[in-house]
């Protein structure tokens, strides 16, 4: 079975451009996360999708970012304009929703903001 | 409000030394618990995980058991190997399916 696709896995950009970032969750996943990760903040969850619908956007860092997630089977993350400090791996995962379900994770998008 | 505390790093083991992560949670209710594993350039992969009080997780030679009184959920292997260098996540998640993070410990097998 596919597991979480994540498009591009690497992302090269000037200040100020507009970045988009693209998710596949696994098939019948009703849970769906974006996490960034750097080497100073660590893992930081920006949001969480269930069914669809935005549950918890509290980490998204401020007004630049923005997530949607159209159908079950897609989420984007979008990042306008984005800066330097935005640089960093994005994760997406998915989950089956169950309180006993583990998340799995795409292999990252790795943007470098110049 | 839910948390997961691990063990700072870095650690440095020789070959077949004996692992051991440490792992503490502040949860309400019951949490499933995990222990993910993160290859570098890779994303998080799951080890094991845990779901209820007693319960013993285990893969590739590590195990954690799920401890309510202590609220533990500690990270050991016998006898480690170079192919186990990689960074360790011990998460929970609650009855809602919120995911929450330990901030992961490095970890570098020399031969």
């Amino acid at each position: 079975d596919a597991g979480v696709i994540q498009s591009p896995r690497h992302e090269v950009t000037e200040m100020g451009q507009e970045v988009t970032l693209r998710c596949k969750p696994i098939s019948g996943h009703n849970s769906l996360f974006w996490y960034r990760q750097t080497m100073m903040r660590g893992l930081e969850l920006l949001i969480y999708f269930n069914n669809n619908v935005p549950i918890d956007d509290s980490g998204m860092p401020e007004d630049r970012f923005s997530a949607k997630m159209p159908n079950a089977s897609f989420s984007t993350l979008k990042i306008q304009p984005s800066e330097p400090r935005d640089s960093a791996v994005y994760f997406c995962a998915s989950s089956s929703g169950t309180s006993t379900g583990e998340l799995f994770f795409g292999e990252g998008s790795r943007l470098t903001v110049l | 409000g839910n948390s997961v505390t691990q063990m700072e790093g870095p650690v440095t083991l020789s070959e077949e030394a004996f692992l051991t992560i440490n792992c503490t949670y502040t949860a309400t209710g019951y949490p499933s618990l995990f222990w993910y594993v993160q290859y570098p350039g890779e994303g998080l992969q799951l080890l094991l995980k845990a779901t209820k009080a007693d319960d013993k997780g285990s893969n590739k030679g590590f195990e954690a058991t799920y401890r309510k009184e202590t609220t533990s959920f500690h990270l050991e292997k016998g006898s480690v190997q170079v192919s186990d260098s990689a960074v360790y996540f011990c998460a929970l998640s609650d009855v809602g399916n919120q995911f929450y993070f330990g901030t992961g410990t490095s970890l570098t097998v020399i031969p």
